[in-house]
């Protein structure tokens, strides 16, 4: 199985939204509603912000939400502010496995 | 509040085992879900490694099947990694967390991460 695909990095000013894409196939992403997205800040452990595709676990602000167009899945994050500035990650489900993208790295300008 | 905790040995000689424990608090394994181990690389990105029930049913990432065992013993609440014949491409950050298998296959609670080199 091969990583699903993330820009490596985006930017956008405080206020500003940006939008986060993880491209995968037919038989991961696009197969099935189960990608999940991580937030990781330098030296720290993963931290899940969106799973299902669009759901929002208790505590994580609605700033960020997401969805899913056949093999492409996106990560949006509206109102930018300095505490999200971190990598981001996708995963999804495929076959009795998982599979990560490469992470994409958010810089606020 | 779950919270998981990875401990093992910092630095393991190439051809070696790798032995990673990690220990859970908050929740009991037998409670149900199952419980997963992740590795990061320096400077790259993440990899699912295996998942585990309490039954000790397991999944395990094709590409490092012929060298992962995972297990768990309930009774300690806690579940191990043991990774065979490493190299160098092993050294990485290795995270334990739980897992939402069948349920949405997210990780929702992870450890902190324990940095392991492979080096002699």
């Amino acid at each position: 199985q091969s990583a699903l695909t993330q820009p490596a990095s985006v930017s956008g000013s405080p206020g500003q939204s940006i939008t986060i894409s993880c491209t995968g196939t037919s038989s991961d992403v696009g197969g099935y509603n189960y990608v999940s997205w991580y937030q990781q800040h330098p030296g720290k452990a993963p931290k899940l912000m969106i799973y299902d595709v669009s759901n929002r676990p208790s505590g994580v602000s609605n700033r960020f939400s997401g969805s899913k167009s056949g093999n492409t899945a996106s990560l949006t994050i509206s109102g930018l502010q300095a505490e999200d500035e971190a990598d981001y990650y996708c995963s999804s489900y495929t076959s009795s496995s998982r599979v990560f993208g490469g992470g994409t790295k958010l810089t606020v300008l | 509040q779950v919270q998981l905790q990875e401990s093992g040995p910092g630095l393991v000689k190439p051809s070696e085992t790798l032995s990673l424990t990690c220990a859970v608090s908050g929740y009991s394994i037998s409670s149900g879900y199952y419980w997963g181990w992740i590795r990061q690389p320096p400077g790259k990105g993440l990899e699912w490694i295996g998942s585990i029930y309490h039954s000790g049913s397991t999944y395990y990432n094709p590409s490092l099947k012929s060298r992962v065992t995972i297990s768990v013993d309930t009774s300690k609440n806690q579940f191990s990694l043991k990774l065979s014949s490493v190299t160098a491409a092993d050294t990485a950050v290795y995270y334990c967390a739980r897992d939402r298998w069948s349920r949405g296959y997210y990780f929702d609670y992870w450890g902190q991460g324990t940095l392991v080199t492979v080096s002699s």
